[in-house]
């Protein structure tokens, strides 16, 4: 089974640019998230995707992020603009996971280190 | 509300043992254990499911209790290869939002 599938793996932006994410989740799997993890700390949930509805999305940045998923497969996330304090890596996930089934393991992608400078 | 896990950090010789802890203020409804590896992806280790549940994957064993609203990981024999990251990760509410706690780093020496 193919794995969850980010690109770009790496990308330098100076403040104020804007840039794009993009994540292929693992055929068949409902759910799908997006995570901000900031260097020694742990993931942070930015917005979860059930199919190609929103579930929660209440620690997304919305002034400045966004996020889709269209036909609900592949999603993809943006910046726009950067401010320094985005540097991160931004780590996609899926699971097969039903709203209302809270126990499905979730599978993570290599994720994007994002550098803002 | 992000779960706490302790310790922040700890270093082990090759066939020490090990316990990382993670509590929560909320009810669990599961506990969800991964490993990451530096500049890799977070990796799924084990999912407790209810309390007094005990699961085991390879010599990394874990247990959760729900009534104390924690979970712990062991670790016997600890080999060069279980070195990383450690994360718990609980379901905030019954839609699954996985929440995860800030980690335990793990260093194993030959």
């Amino acid at each position: 089974e193919a794995g969850v599938a980010q690109s770009p793996r790496y990308k330098i932006i100076e403040k104020r640019q804007s840039v794009a994410f993009w994540c292929n989740p693992i055929s068949g799997h409902a759910t799908l998230y997006w995570y901000q993890q900031i260097l020694g700390q742990g993931p942070k949930l930015l917005i979860q995707f059930q199919n190609n509805g929103v579930v929660d999305d209440s620690q997304l940045p919305k002034d400045r992020f966004s996020a889709e998923r269209l036909k609900g497969v592949d999603s993809t996330l943006k910046i726009q603009p950067a401010k320094l304090e985005d540097s991160a890596v931004y780590l996609c996930a899926s699971s097969r996971l039903s709203v209302g089934e809270p126990n499905t393991e979730a599978f993570f992608g290599q994720g994007t280190r994002l550098t803002v400078v | 509300q992000q779960p706490v896990q302790s310790p922040q950090a700890v270093i082990l010789r090759e066939g020490e043992d090990a316990v990382i802890n993670c509590s929560s203020s909320k009810a669990l409804y599961s506990v969800h254990w991964y490993r990451q590896k530096h500049g890799e992806a977070p990796v799924f280790l084990m999912i407790l499911l209810k309390g007094g549940e005990q699961k085991g994957h390879e010599k990394i064993s874990a247990s959760f209790n729900e009534k104390k609203q924690q979970s712990s990981l062991y670790l016997t024999a600890s080999q060069l290869s279980y070195s990383g990251t450690y994360f718990c990760g609980t379901p905030y509410n019954q839609g699954g939002k996985l929440i995860f706690g800030q980690g335990t780093e793990l260093s194993v020496k030959p």
